[in-house]
This record gives structure tokens, sequence and C-alpha cells, in this order.
């Protein structure tokens, strides 16, 4: 079946753009996270759904982020005012549900590189 | 103390050599555990997970050590296809909160 996809795959903006990131969960799959890997590094976790609503964003850098997530579906990623700092390969995964343990599958990723 | 670290490595290995990475965590009420794997400019993908004390899958065994706060992975009889980066996840928190380390790369050679 179908995995987690995400687009753009790549995206190129210049300094102080807003950026929006769009990702597509599995099918039936009723948790969705957010994570950003910066060139040699770990993942960092931004922000969890569980449906539609978000009990952790605790992991998003300023206010400048933001997420939103439709129903079961969807969800987009959005980040305003973009700095040099925010670029990054920024990663969307699911999970059958949030439950402790449930294997997060991950989508390939969008690359984005601010100017 | 960061919540995962890890060796970055690289670990360099010959094909069929056997290599262990080790991992240790600060969150003592972690209670499940993966391994993942993330080959260059990929998504990762899970290799292994871990309940109990340990687990085995073919070439691959995970260990955990609960008092120490440690977990690690073995790989018997490496190949070229095992080089990639080893991530250590402790699921954090009530929910499936990944935290991933940064961590170790592993290169087999001919």
């Amino acid at each position: 079946g179908a995995g987690v996809s995400q687009s753009p795959s790549n995206k190129v903006t210049e300094k102080g753009k807003d950026v929006e990131l769009r990702c597509d969960p599995i099918s039936g799959h009723t948790a969705l996270y957010w994570y950003r890997q910066r060139l040699g590094q770990g993942l960092e976790f931004l922000i969890y759904f569980q449906g539609n609503s978000a009990p952790d964003k605790s992991g998003l850098p300023s206010d400048r982020f933001s997420a939103e997530r439709t129903g079961e579906s969807v969800s987009t990623l959005t980040i305003q005012r973009t700095q040099q700092e925010d670029s990054a390969v920024y990663l969307c995964a699911s999970s059958l549900s949030g439950r402790a343990g449930n294997e997060q599958f991950f989508g390939p990723g969008t690359r984005l590189t601010v100017l | 103390r960061k919540e995962v670290e890890q060796d970055p490595g690289p670990f360099n290995v010959p094909e069929g050599a056997t290599v262990a990475f080790n991992c240790t965590y600060s969150n003592s009420a972690s209670q499940s555990f993966f391994w993942y794997r993330q080959d260059c400019r990929k998504e990762p993908k899970l290799l292994m997970s871990v309940y109990s004390s340990g687990n085995e899958d073919g070439r691959f065994t995970a260990q955990l050590n609960r008092a120490s706060q440690y977990i690690s992975l073995l790989i018997r009889d490496s190949k070229l296809s095992d080089s990639a980066t080893y991530l250590c996840v402790p699921v954090s928190g009530g929910y499936n909160k990944l935290i991933f380390g940064a961590g170790t790369r592993l290169a087999v050679h001919p």
C-alpha cells in the first residue's frame, strides 16, 4: 500500500518568505508527527497530532512555525518569515495510533533551503 | 545530560565482521525502544523494536539494560548493505513520542 508522502520534495526560498509543507499519512493512521533534521544531526521532534488535535506542540521552535491537520488525513506545516537556520529536512511520520510503541512510518521528507 | 547519547562513529568494518553499538538514555521511564536505520539522504526506517530485555532478528540483536539505562545493537556477519546510520530511539512520554539520538554511522567495506 501507499506509504507516507510529502510535498514538495525540495523547496528553495528566500529569507523572509513563507513556506508550506504538506504531508499525506498512511490511510487509517490516526497519529501524525513532524520532525526536523539539520545536516549531520539527529531528528528533532516538532509536533504530534492525534486526529486533528495537537496534544504536543512543544517542539515547535518559534511562533513562526505552525501546523494543522484535517481530520485524520493531510497535515501542513507552515513556516512564516523563513530564516536561514530553518534550512533542514522536514520529515513527517504517521502511526496507527498514538500508543507508545507503535511503529512510526516516515515520509521521504521535504528538503528546505533558505537563501 | 542529553536524552540519548550515541557514539557518532564512523565504524569502519570489513564485510563479515561483527560490530556493536551502544546507546545511553536519560529517561528511566522509557518503556519501549527502537533501532531505526537511516541511509544517506533517506528517511529513517524501523530496524527493530525492543520491549523487554532484548530482541533478535536474524543477524541483528538488541539488548536492553534498564538498570544502567543503555541499549545495544549487535550486527553479525556485516554486509555492504548494512552501511547506514543507526538511530537509537527511546519512546518517552505517555504517547508515541520518539526521541532520536544523532546516530552511529556504520561503513562496511569489501
